[in-house]
């Protein structure tokens, strides 16, 4: 499969479990990255990797924890999350770390909803 | 701080009938803004952006410095519009994307 792609695509967990979520990207990028999308809030950026290198950490929680193996795959390590981090997660790639005025394009998956019960 | 906004949550129009749909931004430096859309069951993709001067399925924005604005047009709406729109900004060295919360469009027939 090409582009982005994210499993899984739907998550229920407990507060007190430890799940992942994966995102691999066919498309030779770089740059990875996870956005959340909460209910009634905009898209917010949460990590960013550049060539399997953290380049930000918009002050998420460390119950967020991300892995970055090499520039294809992303994973986010979720544990002992909280009921108001459901939201719908997603991953982006681009070609490189995306800079304002570079023409650069950001790919996103379709995203994986979680649930925290 | 930097900012998004989107008024209207939802827009409902009838096909043939124009439709705009508002973006106005807060930054401080100078501004690098994009179109996102999103169709049912579709993954968020670019639609546009302002560096590109350029019309993607007839839809056009026009940066306005001026008034801080990016409304996303179209002269005549379709049906096949109907989905998600989001309004981004580009800041900082980093080129973050912040994005607005969105305006669902509804192209009636």
């Amino acid at each position: 499969e090409t582009g982005v792609t994210q499993t899984p695509r739907h998550l229920v967990m407990g507060m007190t479990n430890k799940k992942s979520l994966k995102c691999e990207q066919h498309l030779g990028h770089n740059a990875m990255y996870w956005y959340k999308q909460s209910a009634k809030k905009p898209l917010e950026l949460m990590f960013v990797y550049n060539f399997k290198e953290q380049t930000e950490n918009n002050s998420v929680p460390s119950r967020f924890s991300p892995e970055c193996p090499n520039s294809s795959h992303l994973f986010l390590h979720l544990h002992t999350l909280q009921p108001e981090d459901s939201a719908l997660y997603l991953c982006a790639s681009s070609q490189e770390l995306d800079r304002p005025f570079s023409g650069n394009t950001i790919y996103f998956g379709e995203g994986s909803w979680l649930t925290v019960v | 701080a930097q900012r998004v906004t989107q008024p209207e949550k939802l827009l409902s129009v009838f096909k043939g009938a124009p439709v705009e749909l508002k973006c106005n931004y807060s930054y401080s430096g100078s501004p690098e803004l994009f179109w996102y859309v999103q169709y049912s069951r579709q993954r968020l993709q670019l639609l546009l952006r302002h560096i590109s001067r350029e019309s993607i399925k007839g839809f056009t924005a026009d940066l306005n410095k001026g008034e801080t604005s990016f409304h996303l047009k179209k002269p005549f709406a379709q049906e096949e519009d109907s989905a998600m729109y989001y309004c981004a900004l580009k800041e900082g060295s980093q080129g973050n994307l912040i994005f607005g919360k969105g305006t669902k469009l509804s192209v009636k027939p």
